[in-house]
């Protein structure tokens, strides 16, 4: 079975970091984008950044270029997203999702999604 | 940056409804998209890639089309568990749309 598997909730203080992680099961891991997405309470999807570990391909959006940082670690199949110093409005469930290296490609597989509460 | 938009914001519709969403892209070179259904508390899922392709699964009432700057998703029979949140996404930037909720 093709899945992600995200790392578990998190509660954290202003100004410490973080580093979550989605595991890749059942599919070739450097074919395919890792894909980040944001969602704040109560708010839509944003997408935060893009990593290729076929060639360690990083797209970050705008938005949050600078505020995080993506990698992976393709022998494990595992990808991260990673916080320096948290702030309250990091506060949001994170998504990891593949997606095909094809422009058309869709996310087809969704992770359980992390939960993080930063507050002091 | 490409930026995307979608009209309405919420259509409040009944079982056995068509329902049509529309998304708008501030680009349209080479856009591909994507339409996704997200429930309350759960990830969202991958109904229309490729602009008008179904994803494996996805019921036949469900279609997309469109092109260059201007897309839609239609529900051609609304059911019960169709009542959910849908985001479009240009799957080459990664952008997503702003979401409509569709509600009774």
């Amino acid at each position: 079975e093709v899945q992600l598997v995200q790392s578990g909730t998190e509660v954290k203080k202003p100004g410490e970091s973080l580093k979550m992680s989605c595991r890749g099961s059942g599919y070739s891991f450097t074919d395919y984008w890792i894909v980040w997405v944001r969602q704040m309470p109560g708010k839509g999807l944003e997408w935060v950044g893009s990593f290729y570990p076929g060639d360690s391909d990083t797209r970050y959006s705008p938005s949050f270029q600078g505020q995080v940082t993506i990698s992976a670690d393709r022998s494990i199949s595992v990808a991260h997203l990673q916080w320096s110093s948290l702030k309250a409005s990091d506060t949001a469930v994170y998504y990891c999702a593949r997606k095909a290296a094809t422009a058309a490609a869709g996310l087809d597989v969704w992770g359980q999604g992390t939960t993080v509460t930063v507050s002091s | 940056d490409i930026q995307m938009t979608q009209s309405p914001s919420s259509v409040s519709a009944s079982v056995g409804d068509r329902v049509t969403i529309t998304c708008r892209a501030s680009q349209g070179s080479s856009t591909w998209l994507a339409w996704y259904q997200q429930k309350p508390g759960k990830a969202p899922k991958l109904l229309i890639f490729g602009t008008s392709s179904l994803q494996s699964g996805v019921p036949s009432r469900f279609s997309g089309g469109g092109s260059g700057t201007d897309f839609t998703l239609t529900i051609s029979s609304l059911q019960p568990e169709d009542f959910a949140t849908y985001y479009c996404q240009q799957t080459n930037s990664f952008t997503f749309g702003p979401g409509t909720k569709v509600d009774i």
